[in-house]
C-alpha cells in the first residue's frame, strides 16, 4: 500500500507566477485536503475535493484552487503568487469520514521570491 | 484562520524525563488528535480522542480528552532522543467531513 505522494518537494516561483502542486492519494482513499503550514506554524486548511468536487474550504482567496482526478489524485494551484504564499504545502488523504485513515504527505516547500 | 492554543511552545528535556503539553479552544471539538512532525516530513497521526473523557494510550504516549471537550493534553514518558520533533495538536468540531484545526505546535528537544 503506497502512501501519499506529493510534488515537487521544492520550488522557487517569483512573485506574480503561478504555480501548479501535484499530489497522489493512498490507495483506496477518495477525498483529498490540501493544508498550508507557514513557519512556525500548525498546518491550515486551504480545500477538500471528493468525487472531483470541493467540499468545503478555508480562509483562503480564489487565486487558490484545486483539481481532483478520476484516480483521486489531485492538484493545487495557487495564481499572482505573493511573498506570504511561501510555505510548506501539504496534502492529505482520506476515506471519507474516516479521520483515523487521515494520511499526510511530506509536502512541497514553495518559496515567492 | 483559526488555531487552537497549544503550550508550552518549546521544551527542553533530559532522556529519560516525563513531558506534557496541551492544547485549548474556544469552541467545543467532537474529535483531538495528536500529531508528530519531523523535519522535511508531514504530521503523523500518533492518537485520536473520541468522546469527552476519553483516555488513550499508544505506548508511551497517553492523551485525554477534556470533559468539556475544550481541550486535551498529551503526555510521553520517560522521553528518548528518538521523541524529538513538533507535536499538534488538532480539533474537528463535528464529525466526519469537517476539516481539522491545527494548534501551533510544541517543539521537543531532548538532551542525552
Amino acid at each position: 500500500e503506497t502512501g501519499v505522494t506529493q510534488s515537487p518537494t521544492h520550488l522557487i516561483k517569483t512573485r506574480g507566477q503561478q504555480v501548479t502542486l501535484r499530489c497522489s492519494s493512498q490507495s483506496g482513499h477518495n477525498t483529498v485536503s490540501w493544508y498550508q503550514q507557514a513557519l512556525g506554524q500548525g498546518p491550515q486548511f486551504i480545500f477538500q475535493y471528493y468525487r472531483e468536487e470541493e467540499n468545503g474550504r478555508g480562509n483562503f482567496p480564489p487565486r487558490f484552487s484545486g483539481l481532483q482526478f478520476p484516480n483521486y489524485s489531485s492538484e493545487l494551484n495557487v495564481n499572482a503568487l505573493e511573498l506570504d504564499d511561501s510555505a510548506l504545502y501539504l496534502c492529505a488523504s482520506s476515506f471519507l469520514g474516516e479521520l483515523q485513515g487521515y494520511t499526510f504527505g511530506s509536502g512541497t516547500r514553495l518559496t515567492v521570491v | 484562520g483559526q488555531q487552537l492554543n497549544q503550550s508550552p511552545q518549546s521544551m527542553f528535556i533530559q532522556e529519560g524525563e516525563d513531558v506534557s503539553m496541551n492544547c485549548t479552544s474556544s469552541s467545543i471539538f467532537n474529535t483531538w488528535l495528536w500529531y508528530k512532525q519531523e523535519p522535511g516530513e508531514g504530521p503523523v497521526l500518533l492518537i485520536a480522542l473520541y468522546k469527552a473523557g476519553e483516555l488513550t494510550s499508544n505506548g508511551r504516549l497517553t492523551a485525554q480528552f477534556g470533559i468539556t471537550r475544550k481541550d486535551s493534553f498529551l503526555n510521553i514518558s520517560a522521553s528518548i532522543p528518538s521523541d524529538v520533533g513538533i507535536y499538534f495538536c488538532a480539533g474537528q468540531s463535528q464529525s466526519g467531513n469537517t476539516p481539522l484545526v491545527f494548534g501551533k505546535g510544541t517543539r521537543l528537544s531532548v538532551i542525552a
